[in-house]
């Protein structure tokens, strides 16, 4: 049973298109998170949602729009992709925010051409 | 100045010897530290969380925390060539309820 689970694993894609990344965690967790990872491997985080609602919102190019339809899923959708968007983006979860472990999936490897 | 700061590596121990692995943070209030482990290509996954000062011992991990000092460290015993990865520290920060990640440090076991 896979906890924390993205879709696609991998996206390949030319600029200025816009493309959507999937999270689904079945953990109960009320908390979920986007992080990117750069290719000098520092994670950042990028948003928050806690039972839905946006509590950390970095600073990120509002090209990114997260999207919580409810406190088990939470949706990535990034309009005119950059070259510099590539990068392995990972979804995660935690009970509570900020003093819980977070549970990361798999990662979305988003490659622009 | 970064919130979290690790030596990023690369650090090599041989096999059976003992990793030490270091972080520091700036947040004073943090109450809630973290260790991830992240294979290459792989997700970040959780070794340790700590909470109070003193160690914190699971399996061959021990997970070291001074908030006085605001460092905590992982010392992995009778190291692995498998222990071979990135080792992340996480710290949550007072505010924003979130944490932050440090740079991680790649560690490689020597057969």
């Amino acid at each position: 049973d896979t906890a924390v689970s993205q879709t696609p694993k991998y996206l390949v894609t030319q600029m200025g298109n816009d493309k959507s990344i999937k999270c689904e965690q079945n953990l109960g967790h009320d908390t979920m998170y986007w992080y990117k990872q750069d290719s000098k491997k520092f994670l950042k985080i990028m948003f928050s949602y806690n039972n839905k609602e946006l509590i950390i919102n970095e600073t990120v190019p509002n090209r990114f729009s997260p999207k919580s339809p409810d406190k088990a899923h939470l949706n990535l959708h990034i309009n005119s992709l950059e070259l510099g968007d590539s990068a392995v983006y990972f979804c995660a979860s935690s009970q509570g925010a900020g003093n819980q472990p977070q549970h990361f999936g798999d990662g979305t490897r988003l490659s622009i051409l | 100045q970064k919130e979290v700061e690790q030596n990023s590596g690369p650090l090599s121990v041989p096999e059976g010897a003992i990793a030490s692995l270091n972080c520091t943070y700036s947040d004073r209030v943090s109450q809630s530290f973290f260790w991830y482990r992240q294979y290459s290509g792989k997700s970040p996954e959780l070794i340790m969380s700590i909470y109070s000062n003193g160690d914190k011992e699971d399996g061959r991990f021990t997970a070291q925390l001074n908030k006085a000092s605001q460092y905590v460290s992982l010392l992995i015993r009778d190291s692995q060539p498998s222990d071979s990865a990135t080792y992340l520290c996480a710290v949550n920060v007072s505010t924003g309820n979130q944490f932050y990640f440090g740079t991680g440090t790649s560690l490689t076991v020597i057969p």
